[in-house]
C-alpha cells in the first residue's frame, strides 16, 4: 500500500457543481496535512492547511478524519479556474527529520 | 515579497555535461527541499535540508546527483554527468521548518539530449 494515495481522476464536472476528493495515508503518526494545487507546467501552490477541526476558505473545505486516516477536499460552486491537479501532502511528525510525502495528485477538469 | 527563486528556468544540455541548478529560499525559512517531477513518476522528493544540514537524501537517484547548502540563502543541485533520463522539472521549495507548509519556486525545466 502506498503511504499516501489519491484517486488520479480525472474528475470531469460541470461549472457550478460540488466536487470532493479524498486522500488516504498509512502512517497513523502523521501530524500535519496540506492541500496544494498545481496548474499545468507550473509549480505546486499551497491551497490550504488541514486542521483537526476542519477548516474552510471560501468555496473550499478541508477535513481530517484521523480514525479512518484520510483527508478530504470539498469544492463548492466550482469555477473553470478550479481546473488543476490537487495534491495532498502528509507530514509524519513534528521533528526536523519527519517524513514528508506528496500524493500523486487528482486531476480536476471543470467544463462550461 | 520575494518567493523562492530558482535559476536557470530552462536548461538544455548534452549527455555527459555537468548541470548545476540553483535555489534561493524565502528569507527566514529554515528548511529547503529539492524535488523532481516527470509525467511518469510524479513529484519526487530528492533531498531536504534543515538549518543548512542535509536531513534525508534517500530520494537522490544515484551518485551522479549531489546537493549542497553552504548558507541559509543558497542551495545547489548538481548532476554530473547528466543523462537523458534526468530530463524533468526540478523544483526547490522552502518552509519555516520541515513540518510547515512549503512554498515552491517556479522550477527549472531540464532537457538532456
Amino acid at each position: 500500500r502506498k503511504e499516501v494515495e489519491q484517486d488520479p481522476g480525472p474528475f470531469n464536472v460541470p461549472e457550478g457543481a460540488t466536487v470532493a476528493f479524498n486522500c488516504t495515508y498509512s502512517n497513523s503518526a502523521s501530524q500535519s496535512f496540506f492541500w496544494y494545487r498545481q496548474d499545468c507546467r507550473k509549480e505546486p501552490k499551497l491551497l490550504m492547511s488541514v486542521y483537526s477541526s476542519g477548516n474552510e476558505d471560501g468555496r473550499f473545505t478541508a477535513q481530517l478524519n484521523r480514525a479512518s486516516q484520510y483527508i478530504s477536499l470539498l469544492i463548492r460552486d466550482s469555477k473553470l479556474s478550479d481546473s488543476a491537479t490537487y495534491l495532498c501532502v502528509v507530514n509524519a511528525g513534528y521533528s526536523s527529520a519527519s517524513k514528508i510525502i506528496f500524493g500523486s495528485g487528482t486531476r480536476l477538469s471543470i467544463r462550461p | 515579497d520575494a518567493g523562492v527563486i530558482q535559476s536557470p528556468r530552462h536548461e538544455v544540455t548534452e549527455m555527459g555535461q555537468e548541470v548545476t541548478l540553483r535555489c534561493k529560499p524565502i528569507s527566514g525559512h529554515n528548511s529547503l527541499f529539492w524535488y523532481r517531477q516527470t509525467m511518469m513518476r510524479g513529484l519526487e522528493l530528492l533531498i531536504y535540508f534543515n538549518n543548512n544540514v542535509p536531513i534525508d537524501d534517500s530520494g537522490m537517484p544515484e551518485d551522479r546527483f549531489s546537493a549542497k547548502m553552504p548558507n541559509a540563502s543558497f542551495s545547489t543541485l548538481k548532476i554530473q554527468p547528466s543523462e537523458p533520463r534526468d530530463s524533468a522539472v526540478y523544483f526547490c521549495a522552502s518552509s519555516l521548518d520541515t513540518y510547515y507548509e512549503q512554498y515552491f519556486g517556479p522550477g527549472t525545466r531540464l532537457t538532456v539530449t
